[in-house]
């Protein structure tokens, strides 16, 4: 059981490159989030979805955007990249409301 | 918007006890949380209450609501030096959204 998986693990982006980090989870969880940890700094949620087909802003949505086309993916793709995108990126699901399950991160640099 | 808020810090010697506080805006907040995070590693649950508890224990953690005051507290028992680590209040409201406060650092001196 894999639980929740993202790719990359590290990345290096120029300004204005874009990408996408992929987040998969194969719990058939309904709840999935993404949020940024800056250094010495709480998590600071992007865009959440409660299911397949529905997404919604979280406290920093500027600079991303996200799809949930099926109940395992909830990927999220970057325009435009800035250096205050820096940040490691965390990617979550959980059925429910108690255990939130974490993938193991992504470092991304913007240089 | 919705926020929560948490002191950044707090040092305290080993065997006493650590209350760390925590206050959110969200009126229609159903779980609240207590996440763990130690040095290079992920965020781990501790605890969670349900909105309409006042109080949950568990070993060494005891969680106090005042759903009123939009006040949520975490004590620890005994602190030990394994207990220095970052504490994350975290709230979830009906629609799913769940935010975190910014983190306690928890130094806990021999």
């Amino acid at each position: 059981n894999a639980g929740v998986t993202q790719t990359p693990k590290f990345r290096i982006l120029k300004i204005g490159q874009s990408m996408t980090l992929q987040c998969t989870q194969d719990m058939n969880h309904n709840y999935m989030y993404w949020y940024r940890q800056d250094p010495g700094m709480g998590l600071k949620l992007i865009y959440y979805s409660v299911g397949a087909g529905i997404t919604d802003k979280g406290e920093v949505p500027n600079g991303y955007n996200v799809s949930r086309s099926t109940t395992e993916d909830f990927p999220l793709r970057l325009e435009l990249a800035a250096p205050s995108q820096t940040s490691v990126y965390f990617c979550a699901s959980r059925t429910g409301f108690e255990k939130l399950f974490f993938g193991s991160g992504t470092q991304l640099s913007v240089l | 918007g919705e926020d929560v808020e948490q002191s950044l810090f707090l040092s305290v010697r080993e065997g006493d006890s650590s209350v760390i506080n925590c206050t959110y805006t969200d009126s229609s907040s159903t779980y609240l949380y207590w996440y763990k995070q130690e040095p290079g590693a992920g965020l781990q649950l501790l605890t969670y209450i349900f909105s309409n508890m006042d109080m949950k224990q568990d070993q060494r953690l005891t969680v106090l609501l005042n759903k009123k005051d939009k006040h949520l507290s975490l004590r620890i028992a005994d602190t030990q030096t394994g207990d220095s680590a970052i504490y994350f209040c975290a709230e979830s409201n009906q629609g799913g959204k769940l935010i975190f406060g910014q983190g306690t650092e928890l130094s806990v001196k021999p």
